[in-house]
């Protein structure tokens, strides 16, 4: 299930299944998407990214959902690995090429 | 590919004291490197822009003076936590430019005592 709080929201799932992370975006006129992953301690991997002339894009188990008229992003993750657990950001190209973040969502996943 | 390597991984400094983080792109140029800080829990919040043989570009709220951003070269940025305070403890990350893509470096715990 997921959860929001003081705390980043989880979401737990059962290894094996498909993940959803979902993020919302602020800027419109924002047209590149990054999502990271987030080890304990360690700067944000490179996972998939996406142009806004697009509204999806796959990757090895993974796949990235636009959808422009609500400013919305998600990050599909099949057959959820134990290896897969870390926190999931997803980042926008803001303009002059910075890199804005989401919130973040952390990812459980039990044997 | 675009590897960064950002130093030192860990520092523990006194209060007062000023500590300087490297972040060096070490295959590639970068004429743009970012500097983020994070808090635990909590998402990367854009510090500034650091631009080479140029002043960094800060953003809203974050104080200039206190850290302060150094890019001399294609190849190295430093940030230098001045005065340090318990507050600024966190979690710094840099990451570089190079058209088509960004690489992060691995961050800095930076702990003031």
């Amino acid at each position: 299930g997921e959860s929001v709080g003081l705390h980043l929201p989880t979401l737990s799932v059962q290894e094996g299944d498909n993940s959803i992370i979902n993020c919302a975006y602020s800027n419109s006129a924002s047209d590149y998407f990054i999502w990271y992953k987030q080890e304990s301690g360690k700067g944000p991997q490179f996972i998939i990214d996406i142009r806004s002339n697009m509204d999806k894009r796959q990757g090895q188990r993974v796949t990235v959902l636009l959808n422009k008229t609500v400013k919305h992003l998600s990050l599909q993750i099949a057959a959820t690995q134990p290896g897969d657990s870390a926190v999931y950001f997803c980042a926008e190209n803001g303009g002059y090429n910075k890199l804005i973040f989401g919130a973040g969502t952390r990812l459980a996943v039990h044997p | 590919g675009a590897v960064v390597s950002q130093h030192p991984s860990r520092v523990i400094c006194k209060s007062g004291t000023s500590v300087k983080i490297e972040c060096r792109s070490l295959d590639f140029q970068a004429t743009t490197m970012f500097w983020y800080r994070q808090f635990p829990k909590k998402s990367l919040m854009l510090m500034a822009t650091s631009n080479e043989g140029s002043k960094a570009t800060y953003e809203q709220g974050v104080e200039k003076d206190k850290f302060l951003i150094n890019h001399a070269s294609l190849t190295l940025s430093t940030l230098t936590v001045t005065s340090a305070h318990p507050e600024d403890s966190s979690f710094y990350i840099c990451s570089a430019w190079k058209g088509g893509g960004y690489t992060f470096g691995s961050g800095t715990r930076l702990t003031v005592v």
